[in-house]
């Protein structure tokens, strides 16, 4: 089946630092990517949406600039989080819809644990 | 966009009992529903889904339902063992249409009870 691939799987870095996350579809073209970030005991919440070879498309509220996005490929998308404070510790998570001739569904990478301290 | 809806937050039953989660979703061109279960610090897994042309949909243990003209969908779990005790949440997606991310509900603890 489709499998999208998210290193690393957990990381611990110094406040004020960058960190980036990479998911990458592994037998499937992912042409857009979804990432989620989710806070303790709490759901999934959509951050952005990325598509491959343009902008990325931001929820409200959430900051372009902190989060940088890039999908420079159809099986790779990344996520840049850009002068990391312990506020933005948290499990991320992308998502890629897939879809076959019959069906669709979608396939998530194995998540993020950030820790920023 | 869509907004959806999950009750309980929490759910304890006996094992062996059935468990019923409901959601409600507020866009009227979602079509796909689907349920996931969350162990901690995992990613979601995909129980079962059900697409808008379906009113219910079996899996074993595992059932899901569809009233879309109420706009809500239930997954029920009979014969409860405590290995299902995780959070499920519930999602909505117009899967084929412009918006196609999935919106998730706020997730139900369940437990079940030995």
């Amino acid at each position: 089946g489709a499998v999208v691939s998210q290193h690393p799987s957990w990381v611990i870095c110094k406040s004020g630092t960058s960190v980036k996350i990479e998911c990458r579809s592994l037998d499937f073209q992912a042409t857009t990517m979804f990432w989620y970030r989710q806070f303790p005991k709490q759901s999934l919440m959509l951050m952005a949406t990325s598509n491959e070879g343009s902008k990325a498309t931001y929820e409200q509220g959430v900051e372009k600039d902190k989060f940088l996005i890039n999908h420079a490929s159809l099986t790779l998308s990344t996520l840049t989080v850009t002068s990391a404070h312990p506020e933005d510790s948290s499990f991320y998570i992308c998502s890629a819809r897939v879809r076959d001739r019959r069906t669709y569904g979608y396939t998530f990478g194995s998540g993020t644990r950030l820790t920023v301290v | 966009g869509e907004n959806v809806e999950q009750h309980p937050s929490t759910l304890s039953v006996q094992e062996g009992d059935s468990a019923v989660i409901k959601c409600t979703y507020s866009d009227s061109a979602s079509n796909y529903f689907p349920w996931y279960k969350q162990e901690l610090g995992k990613r979601p897994q995909l129980i079962i889904d059900i697409r808008s042309n379906v009113g219910e949909k079996k899996d074993q243990r595992i059932a899901v339902t569809l009233n879309k003209t109420a706009k809500h969908f239930s997954l029920h779990i009979t014969e409860t063992q405590p290995e299902d005790s995780a959070v499920y949440f519930c999602a909505a997606s117009d899967a084929e249409g412009s918006a196609r991310q999935l919106t998730f509900g706020s997730g139900t603890q369940l437990t079940v009870l030995p």
